[in-house]
């Protein structure tokens, strides 16, 4: 089955306390982004990434770290959290960039709370 | 970049009926997308419907149909013959031709749906 997951699914951290949000997909996209959500603020997007060793600063980048070693995964780094990044996470992946008719596939979201 | 704006937090409609969210967006792009998303209670993101800039034809899927208007940089999605299960947030968002940034996407609509 076609599909993004993410992992973990729920995470309760303190601060400054470093986390990692695993995402990966199987179809063999190249578009990955990572997006935030907030009540009232809709879905901002943190980081995106091209292609492997691609990767650029979105709308929201502050606290927030990526890598893209392989092309199915695209884990998100919190180095160190604070209770302003708790929220609710997707990641997301398309065959090209999203500039394009191609619908983005998101994953099933982590709820991030940072206390 | 875009903006997308949703002027609805929360719409109300009786099952079986009409209903139409709003959405305005603005870009400098020539060459762009335009797409309405809904969210369950899930979290889950599902694409409801797209629709390419340069085609004047309003898209339908089913039950949804979209009202483009180019020139008011207006893009309302109409749901007709409401169901329960269409009950959610409606996100409406706008990728730009060729950019590699992500979706832009409005702060969303709650929509109910009354039996």
């Amino acid at each position: 089955e076609a599909q993004v997951t993410q992992n973990p699914r729920y995470l309760i951290t303190v601060t400054g306390k470093k986390l990692t949000v695993t995402c990966s997909q199987n179809m063999n996209h190249e578009y990955m982004s990572w997006y935030r959500q907030d009540p009232g603020l809709g879905l901002r997007q943190i980081y995106y990434s091209m292609n492997v060793e691609v990767t650029d600063k979105g709308d929201v980048p502050e606290g927030y770290k990526v890598s893209r070693k392989e092309k199915r995964n695209f884990p998100l780094i919190l180095e160190s959290p604070s209770p302003n990044q708790t929220s609710l996470y997707f990641c997301a992946s398309s065959p090209t960039p999203v500039g394009s008719y191609n619908e983005q596939f998101f994953g099933p979201g982590t709820r991030l709370t940072v206390l | 970049a875009q903006t997308v704006t949703q002027s609805q937090p929360e719409m109300s409609v009786q099952e079986a009926e009409t209903v139409t969210l709003s959405c305005t967006y603005d870009t400098s792009e020539s060459d762009y997308y335009l797409f309405w998303y809904k969210q369950p209670p899930s979290r889950q993101m599902i694409l409801v419907i797209r629709q390419e800039a340069y085609k004047q034809q309003n898209a339908t899927e089913n039950r949804f149909s979209v009202n483009f208007q180019k020139a008011a940089k207006s893009f309302s999605l109409k749901i007709s013959d409401s169901q329960l299960g269409d009950a959610a947030m409606y996100f409406c968002a706008c990728g730009a031709g060729g950019g590699a940034d992500g979706l832009t996407f409005g702060k969303g609509t709650h929509l109910i749906i009354q039996p």
